[in-house]
């Protein structure tokens, strides 16, 4: 079965300060691999995706992500964090078994921004 | 592209009736729709996986006859919570793949249901 883990539950950063936010995830083959940012009682905004190819995804908002096959890891990268990127941060991974999609959540991380 | 919305936004109901939220997707056709509910500061729980025309698979421990969930056409789907509680009080969040996107979902913005 495949699972997400996403170790931290909070993160604390200033505002300006570079952000990672850590993933890793279990699975026999490469998944489809997302990022979602979700700000209180809003749904889910997709920041990134990685299916194949690069391993470093450029996403939206300034977002980058980096698939380590080696690390089994995807975390998600930002060189200057801004006040607005407060949020709950979701790491999900989707794979094809027969025919049928499956997605899995990681737990989230809660993005905290200091002035 | 790749629009899903969902319809009430919120709702207020009493307890021991019905709620119906539909989740539609606006310029697609989708195969299959999952809906998810989430707690207060938690993650998306998978509750149901429906596809076009099928009877939804339940995750463990959601109560199919509690949540039913209708998939009629490729742009429809509809969660009835029934008889609904307090603890049923929830985020309930929908998503769909298409034909063309089957190996990504695109989310709903999401029902926030209270229950007095």
């Amino acid at each position: 079965a495949q699972s997400v883990t996403q170790p931290d539950i909070h993160i604390t950063v200033s505002e300006g300060a570079s952000l990672e936010l850590r993933c890793n995830y279990s699975y026999g083959a490469t998944p489809y691999l997302f990022w979602y940012v979700q700000s209180p009682g809003q749904g889910l905004q997709l920041l990134l995706k990685y299916f194949s190819g690069d391993t470093l995804v450029q996403g939206i908002k300034g977002f980058e992500a980096e698939f380590k096959r080696s690390q089994s890891s995807f975390n998600l990268r930002k060189p200057s964090v801004h006040w607005s990127d407060a949020a709950e941060y979701f790491c999900a991974v989707g794979s094809s078994i027969g025919g049928s999609y499956i997605p899995t959540f990681g737990r989230g991380t809660s993005l905290i921004v200091h002035p | 592209g790749a629009v899903v919305s969902q319809h009430p936004s919120w709702v207020i109901c009493k307890s021991g009736t019905s709620v119906k939220i539909e989740c539609r997707s606006l310029d697609f056709q989708a195969t299959t729709m999952f809906w998810y509910r989430q707690f207060p500061k938690q993650s998306l729980m998978l509750m149901a996986t429906s596809n076009e025309g099928s009877k939804a698979t339940y995750e463990q421990g959601v109560e199919k006859d509690k949540f039913l969930i209708n998939h009629a056409s490729l742009t429809l789907s509809t969660l009835t919570v029934t008889s609904a509680h307090p603890e049923d009080s929830s985020f309930y969040i929908c998503s769909a793949t298409g034909l063309a996107s089957y190996n990504e979902q695109f989310f709903g913005p999401g029902t926030r249901l209270t229950v007095l």
